[in-house]
């Protein structure tokens, strides 16, 4: 099946910084979605993003299928940004969504 | 978005009882929904997929006599754990796929809440 692969898995930012997930997948999708856990774990969705950009306030996300990854852009960071970020795809319309194993992400004031 | 909901939001059972975790699309009707576990600091793992009126799709390694899926109607999708033992403490999580429409974005998936198991 898919492979997922999130780096980095573990990021400290100061408050006010920018910040790059990636995610890289082994093969081609037709649904592809960010997620972030918050502490209680409700999973949030982001973007749903198997191709393309698209923004969304201080996020936005690119997806190069060709190329296999997608990218998320967190800037100007906050607390409240900490969590965990998921990437997950799917091959095909009705399957289920494979995940990588997340970006623990901390915003430190 | 689309809302999921999931009941109950936690649980503590005895060991050698039967929990039932309910997962609901409460604003469209779903097929399919999906039934994943999360360990502590881990990853959500698939553990079957299941389909209004008909059996449910176990993953390899997810024993269909301990963790029954009951798709009874197009909103609602039961996971029963049979006999509970601490090892099936974890945190079980729904999803469905919402059509488009409603500023949803087709084939789009969505989750509950999550349920938490504890197994005493």
């Amino acid at each position: 099946g898919i492979q997922v692969e999130q780096s980095p898995p573990d990021l400290i930012l100061q408050e006010g910084a920018n910040s790059t997930l990636r995610c890289n997948f082994s093969d081609s999708v037709n649904n592809l979605q960010w997620f972030h856990q918050n502490p209680w774990g409700q999973l949030i969705n982001l973007f749903y993003i198997p191709s393309g950009t698209k923004q969304n306030g201080r996020l936005s996300a690119t997806t190069v299928a060709t190329e296999r990854y997608s990218l998320l852009y967190i800037s100007s960071s906050q607390t409240t940004d900490s969590g965990v970020y998921f990437c997950a795809v799917a091959d095909s319309g009705n399957t289920p969504l494979v995940f990588g194993k997340g970006t623990r992400l901390s915003v430190i004031a | 978005g689309a809302v999921v909901s999931q009941h109950p939001s936690w649980v503590i059972c005895k060991s050698g009882t039967s929990v039932k975790i309910e997962c609901r699309s409460l604003d469209f009707q779903a097929t399919t929904m999906f039934w994943y576990r999360q360990f502590p600091k881990q990853s959500l793992m698939l553990m079957a997929t299941s389909n209004e009126g008909s059996k449910a799709t176990y993953e390899q390694g997810v024993e269909k006599d301990k963790f029954l899926i009951n798709h009874a109607s197009l909103t609602l999708s039961t996971l029963t754990v049979t006999s509970a033992h601490p090892e099936d403490s974890s945190f079980y999580i729904c999803s469905a796929r919402a059509p488009g429409g409603r500023g949803r974005t087709y084939n789009e998936q969505f989750f509950g809440p999550g349920t938490r198991l504890t197994v005493l």
